[in-house]
């Protein structure tokens, strides 16, 4: 059983350039969402999202964009880097929103140079 | 604003020492706090919920609604209990917020 499934694990990136992290979880959970981990800070969630087809910002949601096709798959998308969005992001889910644990995924590193 | 709050961002103890992870909170209603736990090169995980009132890992968490507080404790530390811990709480209706994390290094 997978879990939750993210990739890549490390990334390198130039300012302004674009990518996608991914994220994937075979446990047909409802709720799916994405944290980025920084020294001092904490998690801070980042996007959020209630089933396919519905997302939701989180408390730091600025140069990040998500979408839910599906059940499974709740990829986060990076618009034009900057170097304050080096940090490890996290993506998690849950069966559903709230009172529930949360299963979290490996991590990406991410290096915005 | 809610939100949780540990102290301590770094924490260290000889092995067989208690210890104590701080974690206040600040939410209007009735709050669900939660450990999670980052062990080195490990996914982060739960560790402990509030309302199961349970004991994992010998390590056991009391809320304190008077203190505002859910503090991690355990008697004995280990040296496998290096790792990053985190506090998290959430209301109904509320998104989960995590504090800034506690490092504990349990010396040898």
């Amino acid at each position: 059983n997978a879990g939750v499934t993210q990739t890549p694990k490390f990334q390198v990136l130039k300012t302004g350039q674009s990518m996608t992290l991914q994220c994937a979880q075979d446990m047909n959970h409802e709720y799916m969402s994405w944290y980025r981990q920084d020294p001092g800070m904490g998690l801070r969630l980042i996007h959020y999202s209630v089933g396919a087809g519905i997302t939701d910002q989180g408390e730091v949601p600025n140069g990040y964009n998500v979408s839910r096709s599906t059940t499974e798959d709740f990829p986060l998308r990076l618009l034009s880097a900057a170097p304050s969005q080096t940090s490890v992001y996290f993506c998690a889910s849950s069966y559903r929103r709230g009172g529930t644990k949360l299963f979290f995924g490996s991590g990406t590193q991410l290096s915005v140079l | 604003a809610q939100r949780v709050t540990q102290p301590e961002k770094l924490l260290s103890v000889f092995k067989g020492a208690p210890v104590e992870l701080k974690c206040n909170y600040s939410y209007s209603g009735s709050p669900e706090l939660f450990w999670y736990v980052q062990y080195s090169r490990q996914r982060l995980q739960l560790l402990l919920r509030h309302i199961s009132r349970e004991s994992i890992k010998g390590f056991t968490a009391d809320l304190n609604k008077g203190e505002t507080s859910f503090h991690l404790k355990k008697p004995f530390a280990q040296e496998e209990d290096s790792a990053m811990y985190y506090c998290a709480g959430e209301t109904s209706g509320s998104r989960l917020t995590f504090g800034e994390g506690t490092q504990l290094t349990v010396n040898p």
